[in-house]
């Protein structure tokens, strides 16, 4: 069975502190998706990556970085939370070819204070 | 880039009711993914579909990729399948290097006892 999940469901951090939120799938697929989803903006892609130590620039990178050592692993990084980057963050896996059915994890509610 | 609307934005049904909800998209699409968010704000896979018809018991889904449109029909609507449901897209032509999903913004499906 699909399996994508992430390691926290709530998290609560303070402007200006770093952020990891982690991504782990064990399907071994190549790419993994990192998205936010807000109310009125809907789900909008942050990065992706489709192999080890490679990766992309989404719809909205600014304010993040991410990481991939691991094929299975996919972390995404705030290196100084802000306010405005309470959400949503969902993380997302599919086999090689893009164009095939994405999996996601149940989801990281953040809120910055 | 490739633009998602879904229609109707919210819908309120009495227990029983069969319901038909609507997803356009503005180009040619290689993947259509149909998902349910619970309450939780996990997104459940329903169905992968950029052309064609499938059916997974009282669900079942329709893309006619020409048309550019997909619909997901729910037959004997119960409580619990409430919740948000979106349509989401993967463009041939989504530009940036980006191959994410682009999501629609969404029905709000409400089933009433």
């Amino acid at each position: 069975d699909v399996k994508v999940t992430q390691s926290s469901r709530y998290l609560v951090k303070r402007t200006g502190e770093k952020v990891f939120l982690e991504c782990v799938q064990d399907m071994d697929h190549e790419n993994m998706f990192w998205y936010r989803q807000d109310p009125g903006l809907g789900l909008r892609l942050i990065y992706f990556s489709y192999d080890v130590k490679m990766k992309e620039k989404g719809d909205i990178p600014e304010g993040y970085s991410v990481s991939r050592e691991k094929k299975e692993r996919f972390s995404l990084i705030l290196e100084s939370a802000s306010t405005n980057q309470t959400s949503m963050y969902l993380c997302a896996s599919t086999i090689r070819d893009f164009h095939n059915e994405q999996f996601f994890g149940p989801g990281t509610r953040l809120t910055v204070l | 880039g490739i633009q998602v609307e879904q229609s109707p934005p919210d819908l309120i049904l009495q227990e029983g009711a069969n319901s038909t909800l609507r997803c356009n998209f503005s180009d040619s699409v290689n993947n259509l993914q149909w998902f349910h968010q619970n309450p939780w704000g996990q997104l459940i896979n329903l169905f992968y579909i950029p052309s064609g018809t499938k059916q997974n018991g009282r669900l079942s889904a329709t893309t006619v990729a020409t048309e550019r449109y997909s619909l997901l029909y729910i037959s004997s609507s119960q409580t619990t399948d409430s919740g948000v449901y979106f349509c989401a897209v993967d463009s041939p032509y989504s530009g940036g290097g980006a191959d994410g999903l682009t999501f629609g913004k969404g029905t709000h499906l409400i089933i009433q006892p």
